[in-house]
């Protein structure tokens, strides 16, 4: 069984831009959510989506968002990158409340 | 706020030892305690989870105990190899929804 594929794996942007990544999950699971990895503040969990539906939110502000197509795939955008946005961007994918498995993330860098 | 603190940040130990890193947390609807293991360039990955009916799990070389009254919980790897040298990182989750809240993870070296 194929496991959570992220795209792209690293991304180099620059100030002021936008972004978009890509998460697909693990066949049959109808939950992804996101997290925010960085050396100063660890893992951070963004928001979380279900049946196309956000069932959770962290505390990032409104620059970060997300959507859930019908196949189960997520995207999340971030809008007027900042410099402190550089991180790495991990997607998890889950049957509803079994266990969350994470692909290797995308590795977001602003300039 | 730091709901999940985890100790230590590092550690070292020879091959052939037991490792522990330990957690605790502070809200009470916690219902569900995972560990999970992440190399370099990787994501993390589900090493092994407990729910707090039960005070230890044990899979292969990795165990967990459980004080639910202390509100902790802790990660031991008994006869730790040079493979298992990684980053761990405890985690809680509440019973409804998805959000996991990650301690601020222990970066293990296992010295051959």
């Amino acid at each position: 069984k194929a496991g959570v594929t992220q795209t792209p794996r690293y991304l180099i942007k620059t100030r002021g831009q936008q972004v978009t990544l890509s998460c697909s999950p693990i066949s049959g699971h109808r939950s992804v959510s996101w997290y925010q990895q960085t050396p100063g503040q660890g893992l951070q969990f963004l928001f979380e989506y279900f049946s196309e539906t956000q069932r959770n939110k962290g505390n990032f502000p409104g620059r970060f968002s997300g959507r859930q197509f019908s196949n189960s795939r997520s995207e999340m955008n971030v809008s007027t990158l900042e410099l402190g946005d550089s991180a790495l961007y991990l997607c998890a994918s889950s049957l509803s409340g079994g266990p969350q498995h994470f692909g290797d993330g995308t590795r977001l860098s602003i300039l | 706020q730091q709901q999940v603190k985890q100790s230590p940040q590092s550690l070292i130990v020879q091959k052939g030892g037991i490792s522990i890193i330990n957690c605790a947390y502070e809200n009470t609807a916690f219902d569900y305690f995972p560990w999970y293991q992440q190399f370099p360039g990787k994501g993390p990955a589900l090493l092994i989870a407990i729910r707090p009916d039960v005070s230890e799990k044990k899979e292969g070389r990795f165990t967990i105990s459980f004080n639910k009254s202390a509100k902790q919980f802790s990660l031991h790897i008994m006869d730790s190899q040079p493979g298992d040298s990684a980053t761990y990182f405890c985690a809680a989750q509440k019973a409804a929804g998805n959000k996991l809240t990650f301690g601020g993870g222990t970066r293990v070296l296992v010295k051959p």
